[in-house]
């Protein structure tokens, strides 16, 4: 079985602030894949990254990066330079090549101006 | 990725009653999934829409509750049967684009079990 772990239930920044959220992944498979979601206000599911679980290199888009750290099951994200736009809640989760998706719980980030 | 879409949008429904939600994609795909979101919660896989045989649920769902149906490579349903207020949340179905291994969400159906 699987086990996601989003360690804030809600954080809270002003404008340009950074902010890192955390997921930890939990699964006895050996090959996986993680990944981040966004889910605005008005609900629709935005697809930010997959990772595969057999590369640990970071990645950066834009304002976004990801750290995945495979000896500690953390994918963690940062939002730089935060904006209202980022307000959203923050799904991370796993799966496997079958496309079974398993989700955390969700992070509300509420990005003040 | 691929372009989803969901019938209904949203829909209010009578105790006992049964609603079926119809997700249509504009490109073929190798894989779709049916996921329920309860209000304020997390998604939870329901079950993998097979084409043209029987879909495999995850457990806590079963086929006579949430009938679901495949028949081609961009279309599938979900019923949702015998409603309750319990059945009240969003059902967002899912793909895996042909070639790809993202997974794109559906836009949802709001449902509202009175």
């Amino acid at each position: 079985a699987q086990k996601v772990t989003q360690a804030q239930t809600e954080i809270s920044v002003v404008e340009k602030e950074d902010v890192t959220l955390d997921c930890v992944y939990e699964t006895r498979d050996t090959t996986y894949y993680l990944f981040w979601y966004k889910q605005p206000p008005s609900g629709e599911l935005v697809f930010l990254i997959r990772r595969n679980s057999f590369d640990e290199q970071n990645e950066i888009s834009g304002r976004y990066s990801w750290n995945f750290q495979k000896s500690t099951s953390s994918f963690n994200f940062t939002i730089t330079a935060s904006q209202v736009v980022d307000s959203a809640v923050y799904f991370c989760g796993g799966g496997t090549s079958y496309g079974k998706l398993t989700f955390g719980q969700g992070t509300i980030l509420t990005v003040h101006p | 990725s691929a372009v989803i879409s969901q019938k209904p949008s949203r829909d209010i429904c009578q105790r006992g009653t049964s609603l079926t939600i119809q997700c249509q994609v504009d490109s073929q795909v190798t894989m779709m999934f049916w996921y329920r979101q309860q209000p304020g919660q997390s998604l939870t896989l329901i079950a993998t829409a097979n084409q043209g045989s029987e879909a495999t649920y995850e457990s806590g769902f079963v086929i006579d509750k949430f009938p679901i149906s495949r028949p081609n490579l961009t279309f599938s349903t979900l019923t949702v049967s015998n409603m309750s207020p319990e059945d009240s949340s969003i059902y967002l179905c899912s793909v895996v684009p042909r070639g790809g291994n993202e997974q794109f969400f559906g836009p949802g159906t709001r449902l509202t079990v009175l």
